[in-house]
């Protein structure tokens, strides 16, 4: 089944406590990204990537890091996690191009206290 | 990518068709109209998307106007699995892989 996987659905961490968001797609699709849901401010990207080893900057980047060594991976990874990104992260990926839909995973929520 | 407009909220009788508009009055020629759903504790899902032409799929129906300002997600027998916020976006064919931009959607609800 053609899908993308995130790892953990919910984690509840400590503030400065590094951690790693893990996302993993079976399409060999090109583009990947991420994605954070809160109250009030809806779907916000974070970061995103075009290919292997090509990533860049969304809309809310800071105190997110992002790799994509291999196609199918994309894991996002807090350095150094504060309360303010206790969130709901949604990873994606999609072939590229405004001709094709993306693929969402099921979320992470993740807790920072 | 140009802006959208959705109503807040509709509601639907189990088992009816279910009508989702939305205004894009300023449209370019190029602008893929893009439609996606997001169910209670899920990620966003795809539903559809066109350029100028009706789409059907097995999920919905997407009716665009003849001079593109504005569409219509059709789903045809509405289910209580149907209960979610709909999102319309716009992409256009030369934003690359610029952002999905989420605006608040349509929250359909639907009744047994």
């Amino acid at each position: 089944e053609a899908q993308v996987t995130q790892n953990p659905r919910y984690l509840i961490t400590v503030t400065g406590k590094k951690l790693t968001v893990t996302c993993s797609q079976n399409m060999n699709h090109e583009y990947m990204s991420w994605y954070r849901q809160d109250p009030g401010l809806g779907l916000r990207q974070i970061y995103y990537s075009m290919n292997v080893e090509v990533t860049d900057k969304g809309d809310v980047p800071e105190g997110y890091k992002v790799s994509r060594k291999e196609k199918r991976n994309f894991p996002l990874i807090l350095e150094s996690p504060s309360p303010n990104q206790t969130s709901l992260y949604f990873c994606a990926s999609s072939p590229g191009g405004a001709d094709y839909g993306y693929t969402f995973g099921s979320g992470t929520r993740l807790t920072v206290v | 990518d140009a802006k959208t407009t959705q109503p807040n909220s509709m509601e639907s009788n189990e088992e009816e068709p279910v009508h989702l508009p939305c205004n894009h009055s300023t449209i370019s020629g190029t602008d893929y109209i893009h439609w996606y759903r997001q169910l209670p504790s899920q990620g966003p899902e795809y539903v559809i998307h066109g350029l100028t032409s009706n789409v059907n799929n097995r999920m919905a129906s997407l009716a665009i106007a003849e001079d593109r300002k504005s569409s219509t997600l059709i789903l045809h027998r509405a289910t209580l699995r149907d209960a979610a916020v709909y999102y319309c976006i716009l992409r256009s064919h030369y934003s690359g892989n610029t952002p999905l931009v989420f605006g608040k959607g349509t929250r359909l609800s639907v009744i047994a």
